[in-house]
């Protein structure tokens, strides 16, 4: 079954400056690959997505990037801010099949210092 | 749309106690996700079901546990007899095929 991995488990940036959450997966078949933040005390949310046939999606200060052949795929936030604090979980997911459940990683803790 | 809503918010109880847990989905959404989330174990999927059929219930830790999928627009999550290490967050998802899940606001689970 898929696995997905999930680097670093935490992350501290200086306000202002970029992160980088990476993360790997197992099974070559899966072709989605959403990305969720969890604020404290809250819920995941889908914050942005991408699907095996795009290298790269951006979405303002955010931006996902996919390598298929590595089966690597990679979340940038730049000009990161304090409200970008929260727990970021990436996910994979094979969606053609009706069987089909999302794969998280562990998750990145990510400290935004001011 | 309302999103998923997922009840009680929070449920406190004595251990040996049944707890039951609601989640209402998306409506147009055929799947629907039960999580539970620990410090120590991150966020586990119990089972999950397309078109209120379970398919995979391979997370669901032991027979303590049961989930019923009744129509489209309902689940539930039962444990009984309730345990202090049952002490979670819960979470309800739901999806439609190929799109990300979205997640209600969970119950916290306290047992005594």
């Amino acid at each position: 079954g898929e696995n997905v991995e999930q680097h670093p488990s935490t992350l501290s940036v200086q306000e202002g400056d970029s992160a980088v959450i990476k993360c790997t997966y197992s099974d070559s078949a899966s072709n989605y690959f959403p990305w969720y933040k969890q604020e404290l005390g809250k819920r995941p949310q889908l914050i942005i997505d991408i699907r095996s046939n795009v290298g790269e999606k951006k979405d303002q200060r955010i931006a996902v990037t996919l390598n298929k052949t590595a089966k690597h795929f990679s979340l940038h936030i730049t000009e990161t801010q304090p409200e970008d604090s929260a727990v970021y979980f990436c996910a994979a997911s094979l969606t053609y099949s009706s069987a089909s459940k999302i794969i998280f990683g562990s998750g990145t803790r990510l400290s935004i210092r001011p | 749309d309302a999103g998923v809503i997922q009840s009680p918010r929070h449920e406190v109880t004595e251990m040996g106690q049944e707890v039951t847990l609601r989640c209402k989905p998306i409506s147009g959404h055929d799947y629907l996700f039960w999580y539970r989330q620990t410090m120590m174990r991150g966020l586990e999927l119990l089972i999950y079901f397309n078109n209120n059929v379970p398919i995979d219930d391979s997370g669901m830790p032991e027979d303590r546990f049961s989930a019923k999928m009744p129509n489209a627009s309902f689940s539930t999550l039962k444990i009984q007899p309730s345990e202090p290490r049952d002490s979670a967050v819960y979470f309800c998802a739901s999806s439609s095929l190929g799109e990300g899940e979205h997640f209600g606001d969970g119950t916290r689970l306290s047992i005594l």
